[in-house]
C-alpha cells in the first residue's frame, strides 16, 4: 500500500518570502504521479503541480517548483515570492497508474497548513 | 459552469436518517471519485467510477455506504443510518479516462458537501 507523509503541520512565511513543504511518500510502484494540491477556506481543492515519476526533471509552474527524489521518495515544493493569496492547506498526493494507463484513485498526505504573512 | 458541481453544500441530519449527496462531474469526464475530509482521518479515498467498468469500492468504511453512477454521469453518494463519525466534507472529483490525455492526470474537484450528524 502507498502512503504520504507531510511532516510539516503548519508553516508560515513573510510575504515575498520563499517558502518549501515537505512531501516524503512510500511505494513499490514505478509508473505513478505526485500532485500538490492546495485548499483555500473556501474547501475548493486546486491542483498546484503535477509530477510524473518517469521524468527527472522538476516541474515548475510560475512561482512554484518542486523537487523530486526519486530514489529517495522525496517531492517538496518550493512557493518563491510568497503572496496573502497563498494563505491556505497543501496537500501532497499519490496516484498509481493501473493497467492500461488509466488512473487510479488520489493518496493524500495530512496537509501542511500554511500561513503567508504581510 | 464547467466545473465538477455538488449538492447540498451543506447537510445536517439526525443520527439513524439516511442522505443522499450528489455529483455532477464536468461534462465528458468518465472517471468519478468520491473523498471523504474529516478532521481526525484527512482525506481519504472512498469509491471510483471509471466508464462502465464495475467501480473500485475499495474505500468505502462500511455496508451503510454506498454509490450509483446513473448514465455515466451523475453520481449519487448514500450514506444509510447515519452515525455522528460520519460527519465530514464529502468530496467529488472527476477526470479523464487516461492519464495521458490532455489533463488525463488532473483530477477536478467539486466544492464538497459538508455533513453534520447530530
Amino acid at each position: 500500500a502507498q502512503t504520504v507523509t507531510q511532516s510539516q503541520p503548519e508553516m508560515s512565511v513573510q510575504e515575498a518570502e520563499t517558502v518549501t513543504l515537505s512531501c516524503t511518500y512510500d511505494t513499490s510502484e514505478n509508473n505513478y504521479y505526485l500532485f500538490w494540491y492546495k485548499q483555500p477556506p473556501s474547501r475548493q481543492m486546486i491542483l498546484v503541480i503535477r509530477q510524473e515519476a518517469y521524468k527527472q526533471q522538476n516541474a515548475t509552474e510560475n512561482r512554484f517548483s518542486v523537487n523530486f527524489q526519486k530514489a529517495a521518495k522525496s517531492f517538496s515544493l518550493k512557493i518563491s515570492d510568497s503572496q496573502l493569496g497563498d494563505t491556505a492547506m497543501y496537500f501532497c498526493a499519490f496516484m498509481k497508474l493501473n493497467y492500461g494507463g488509466s488512473q487510479g484513485n488520489l493518496i493524500f498526505g495530512k496537509g501542511t497548513k500554511l500561513s503567508v504573512k504581510p | 459552469g464547467a466545473g465538477v458541481s455538488q449538492s447540498p453544500s451543506n447537510k445536517v441530519t439526525e443520527k439513524g436518517k439516511d442522505v443522499e449527496l450528489r455529483c455532477d462531474p464536468i461534462s465528458g469526464h468518465t472517471a468519478l471519485y468520491w473523498y471523504r475530509q474529516s478532521l481526525g482521518q484527512g482525506l481519504e479515498f472512498l469509491i471510483y467510477f471509471q466508464g462502465n467498468s464495475a467501480p473500485d469500492k475499495s474505500g468505502l468504511p462500511s455496508d451503510r455506504f454506498s454509490a450509483e453512477r446513473t448514465g455515466g454521469s451523475v453520481s449519487t453518494l448514500t450514506i444509510q443510518r447515519t452515525q455522528q463519525e460520519d460527519s465530514a466534507v464529502y468530496l467529488c472529483a472527476s477526470s479523464s479516462r487516461l492519464a495521458g490525455a490532455p489533463g488525463g492526470n488532473e483530477q477536478f474537484f467539486g466544492p464538497g458537501t459538508r455533513l453534520t450528524v447530530l
